[in-house]
């Protein structure tokens, strides 16, 4: 499975301000995967960033509010934009190693707390 | 679209018990997943269940998967306090959307 890395593990922001999150594979992907889990709840999954294009937002993830890019195949980020309270949660990042399973691995998240 | 539901949402068990923490989807997934989350950290892969009558172990975590009754369980055989954490199942959207379950806190008590 790849090695994923996240920069900055946590972080405390005012509202108002932006955050830009990192994530790091050992390895090219094709595909990187944006989740949010808010605190003591799942997953959801915000956007799809593929290499030389568009990121695709999932229903009710916009790209003013969380821009993403994706300039190489072993490396995305996400931003979080014009912050409020409700965005405090965990960010993480996920590759696909596709095969017969086609399993996705995550990477140790970002936790996020606006103030 | 495709949801997924656990239950239950918590569980706090003896060690040495045994339990089954379970997971409804709704519609066609082609495969079901199982991921272990403890406080503070990523999520682990535990298991990917791709057809019908799979069943995966892994010491003392046994999941299996029907796909006619959409329904996969991850079993817990004499629970030890190291197992407690949060298990998460996923099933699949299209070609790669996950769709998480709400999760299951396991607490093992000693």
């Amino acid at each position: 499975s790849a090695v994923i890395s996240q920069k900055p593990s946590r972080d405390i922001c005012q509202r108002g301000t932006s955050l830009t999150i990192q994530c790091q594979v050992d390895s090219q992907v094709t595909m990187m995967f944006w989740y949010r889990q808010q605190p003591g709840q799942s997953l959801t999954l915000i956007a799809t960033a593929n290499q030389g294009s568009e990121a695709t937002y999932e229903s009710g993830f916009v790209i003013d509010k969380f821009p993403i890019s994706r300039p190489n195949l072993t490396f995305s980020t996400l931003t979080v934009s014009n912050m409020s309270p409700e965005d405090s949660s965990i960010y993480l990042c996920s590759v696909g190693s596709y095969g017969a399973t086609d399993t996705q691995y995550f990477g140790p998240g970002t936790r996020l707390t606006v103030l | 679209e495709l949801k997924v539901e656990q239950n239950p949402l918590f569980l706090s068990m003896q060690e040495g018990k045994n339990y089954t923490i379970y997971c409804n989807y709704s519609t066609t997934s082609d495969r079901l997943y199982w991921y272990r989350q403890d406080p503070g950290k990523s999520l682990e892969s535990l298991f990917v269940l791709l057809s019908n009558g799979a069943v995966k172990q892994e010491g003392r975590l046994m999941a299996s998967l029907d796909t006619k009754a959409r329904l996969s369980t991850l079993h817990i055989t004499a629970a030890v306090h190291d197992l407690s954490a949060t298990y998460f199942c996923a099933g699949v959207s299209g070609t790669y959307k996950y769709i998480f379950g709400t999760g299951t806190r396991l607490k093992v008590l000693a």
